[in-house]
C-alpha cells in the first residue's frame, strides 16, 4: 500500500482552467502538507494542516486553497492557472504537532507535475 | 530559519563511503539537524535526523561536530541507487516552524559504477 498517494501524476491544462489536485496518507498521521518544486528544482512549502487545521500559509496566492475534510487527506485546488505555476507539487504528511518535537520525520508522495500551457 | 551550506555535487564510486558534508554555523541549541534525499523523478524521501549526539540507522550515519556548526552525512557503502540530491535541513524544535522544512539547492551526488 501506497503510504502517501496523490492524484493525478500528470496534469495538463490551459490557462485560466480551475483544477484540483488529491492527496491521501494511509500513516494515521495527523499534519499534512503541500510543496511546489519549481523547474529548477527547488523544493517550497506552500501550507500545512495539522488535525484539518491549517498551520502555516506561506505567501502563497489565494487562487491556491487548500481543504482538509479530514486527517487523512489534503487536497489543493487552483483557480485561474497561470503558466508560472507549472511546476511538480508533492504531498507530504508526518506525525507531529505544532510547536513540537522537531524530531518527526515526513512522508512525501510522488509528486504531480502540473504543466500549464 | 538558520541557514545550510553544502556542496552542489560530489561523486563517489559504488561500494566506497560518502561522506556529504553540511555547515550550519547560525543552528541554534533547539534546531535538529535532518537529511532528505531525492531520487530522481520521486519525492524526497527522509534520511536521519539528529541533534547533539551522533546517529546510525539502516540507510546512513550522521556525525555531529561537536559544536554544532556543522555535520556530515556518512553513506558506508555508495551504490547506484543512491544517486540523488541530497538535503541537509534544520528544523526548530520551538517556535513556530510547525515542521517546515527549507531546502536549499542541496549536493547532487553521482555514483560511478
Amino acid at each position: 500500500d501506497t503510504a502517501v498517494s496523490q492524484t493525478p501524476k500528470y496534469l495538463v491544462t490551459q490557462m485560466g482552467n480551475d483544477k484540483s489536485i488529491k492527496c491521501e496518507q494511509n500513516l494515521g498521521h495527523d499534519t499534512m502538507y503541500w510543496y511546489k518544486q519549481d523547474s529548477k528544482k527547488f523544493l517550497k512549502i506552500m501550507f500545512s494542516y495539522n488535525n484539518k487545521e491549517l498551520i502555516i500559509n506561506e505567501t502563497v496566492p489565494n487562487r491556491f486553497s487548500p481543504k482538509s475534510p479530514d486527517k487523512a487527506h489534503l487536497n489543493l485546488h487552483i483557480n485561474s492557472l497561470e503558466l508560472g505555476d507549472s511546476a511538480v507539487y508533492f504531498c507530504a504528511s508526518s506525525q507531529g504537532h505544532p510547536g513540537g518535537g522537531g524530531s518527526y520525520e515526513q512522508y512525501f508522495g510522488p509528486g504531480t507535475r502540473l504543466t500549464v500551457t | 530559519d538558520a541557514k545550510t551550506t553544502q556542496p552542489n555535487s560530489m561523486e563517489s564510486n559504488e561500494e566506497e563511503p560518502v561522506h556529504l558534508p553540511c555547515n550550519h554555523s547560525t543552528i541554534s541549541g533547539t534546531d535538529y539537524i535532518h537529511w532528505y534525499r531525492q531520487l530522481p523523478s520521486q519525492g524526497p524521501e527522509y534520511v536521519i535526523h539528529g541533534l547533539t549526539s551522533n546517529v546510525n540507522n539502516r540507510m546512513a550515519s550522521l556525525a555531529i561536530a561537536e559544536d554544532r556548526k556543522s555535520s556530515t552525512l556518512i553513506l558506508h557503502r555508495a551504490t547506484l541507487r543512491d544517486a540523488a540530491v541530497y538535503y541537509c535541513i534544520l528544523i526548530n524544535a520551538g517556535g513556530t516552524s510547525y515542521g517546515k522544512l527549507t531546502f536549499g539547492q542541496g549536493t547532487i551526488l553521482t555514483v560511478h559504477p
